[in-house]
């Protein structure tokens, strides 16, 4: 089983819906948690970080469930500009962080 | 600003020849690492450090070399034992794994 596992999509929504993704993680000793956008042909960067109360930023809204190892982040009134490739992202073990395969999302005009 | 530095962005190696990526970080972070990413893949860890004059294997250590004399330079060799070279290469940097890390834009690498 993958320490991190995403739907790898392709989602295709049209512009102003909400989507939602999903991770699992294997490890259940996992500390801290994250969501990268990375953009085509370029360096993955920094979304959000994801806590166990949930946190919202913007549009953007990440939850943590410990119990079920999930993780899921949503998109509200989502814009073109948000078209890009979603890593869930897992510390593990305090030395280096594990990512998932990515879920690419296209909004459509 | 401080940031992190890849160079060069694209790179043209033939096959058999060795080849050196840099990295360079100006934010002070104690923790540095390299990853490969192969068309529509996730990131694969290479080699990673946590302190000067130490690193350590990552997944796929295996045709690379790296080394860490400095906190802010970590560059990594591609080894003409390294089967199939050709990938988008990341090095990204930390203070602190639990505040994620930032990347440098990458280096192409392909073999000719």
């Amino acid at each position: 089983r993958k320490e991190v596992e995403q739907d790898p999509g392709p989602f295709n929504v049209p512009e102003g819906a909400t989507v939602a993704f999903n991770c699992t993680y294997s490890n259940s000793a996992s500390q801290s948690f994250f969501w990268y956008r990375q953009d085509c042909r370029k360096e993955p960067k920094l979304l959000m970080s994801v806590y166990s109360s949930g946190n919202e930023d913007g549009r953007f809204t990440a939850q943590l469930n410990r119990a079920s190892q999930y993780i899921s982040l949503l998109i509200r009134d989502s814009k073109l500009s948000d078209s890009a490739t979603y890593l869930c992202v897992v510390n593990v073990l305090n030395e280096k962080l594990t990512f998932g395969t990515g879920t690419r999302l296209t909004i459509i005009p | 600003d401080g940031g992190i530095t890849q160079s060069p962005k694209y790179l043209f190696r033939k096959e058999g020849q060795n080849v050196t990526l840099s990295c360079e970080q100006n934010l002070n972070h104690d923790a540095m690492y390299w990853y490969r990413q192969d068309p529509g893949q996730g990131l694969r860890l290479i080699y990673y450090s946590q302190i000067v004059n130490d690193f350590q294997k990552g997944d796929i250590a295996e045709g690379y070399s790296v080394s860490r004399e400095k906190k802010e330079s970590f560059p990594l060799t591609v080894t003409s034992a390294q089967k199939n070279p050709t990938a988008f290469y990341l090095c990204a940097s930390s203070p602190d794994p639990d505040r994620g890390y930032t990347f440098g834009s990458g280096t192409r690498l392909t073999v000719v």
